[in-house]
């Protein structure tokens, strides 16, 4: 069973809402990420957390806003989205050290439709 | 900058027939390996990984993978197969940069759909 737990598993939202998704993790990791995935297509990397710094940005735009509040939780802030942001984001954990850091571990996704 | 190149896109099979899922590579940096499938409306589940050691590598639900260097190959095989391993799997590098900067960078091949039919 996945150890990393997202919240809301699906979420439908205007283009003029601001919504959160929140994902936790009980491994003890210290590194945190957000990955979307379209319709039939492998997930993306969107951002890295470490040791609950931003490390990683993949040029996401400012409608996405991330957030880690500690090193169990991490946030992504939506506002303002378009239509062809609808997609499942995924949250992933990893040790964050070593190799083994290296092993990323995903939980279930959280369904987002934009109308 | 990494590639993965999954080469079959669907492949159905017969319950408790073998199935060999294929996957290849490319990078200028060495590279550890990843299998994940991913069962209708859900996230990614970790079947098995290369990060060192042994080639032959074996993961959950009785699948197995083994890293060829030489051919850059990664593909994932099981004996038999059964109706619940109907999914999508994904084949994933991520590159070994020193210092761990390369933590979450995993770049993922198109998917393989594995329809198993009774």
């Amino acid at each position: 069973d996945t150890e990393v737990t997202q919240t809301p598993k699906h979420l439908v939202m205007g283009m003029t809402n601001k919504k959160s998704l929140k994902c936790e993790q009980h491994m003890g990791h210290r590194a945190m990420y957000w990955y979307k995935q379209k319709a039939k297509k492998p997930p993306e990397l969107m951002f890295v957390y470490s040791y609950e710094k931003l490390s990683i940005n993949e040029s996401v735009p400012s409608r996405f806003s991330p957030e880690c509040p500690n090193s169990s939780l991490l946030n992504l802030h939506l506002h303002a989205l378009q239509p062809e942001d609808s997609a499942l984001y995924l949250c992933a954990s990893s040790t964050g050290q070593g190799v083994a850091g290296n092993t990323i571990y995903f939980g279930e996704g959280s369904w987002l439709t934009v109308v | 900058a990494q590639s993965v190149t999954q080469l079959d896109s669907q492949v159905p099979v017969f319950e408790e027939a073998p199935v060999e899922l294929r996957c290849n590579y490319s990078s200028s940096v060495s590279v550890y390996l990843f299998w994940y499938v991913q069962y209708p409306n859900q996230g990614l589940q970790l079947l098995l990984k290369y990060l060192s050691g042994s080639t032959l590598v074996k993961g959950i639900n009785g699948f197995e993978a083994e890293f060829n260097k030489s051919q850059t190959s990664f593909h994932l095989r099981k004996p038999s197969v059964h109706i619940s391993d109907t999914a999508e799997y994904f084949c994933a590098v991520s590159p070994q940069y020193a210092g761990g900067t390369s933590y979450g960078k995993l770049t993922f091949g198109q998917g393989t759909i594995l329809t198993v039919h009774p």
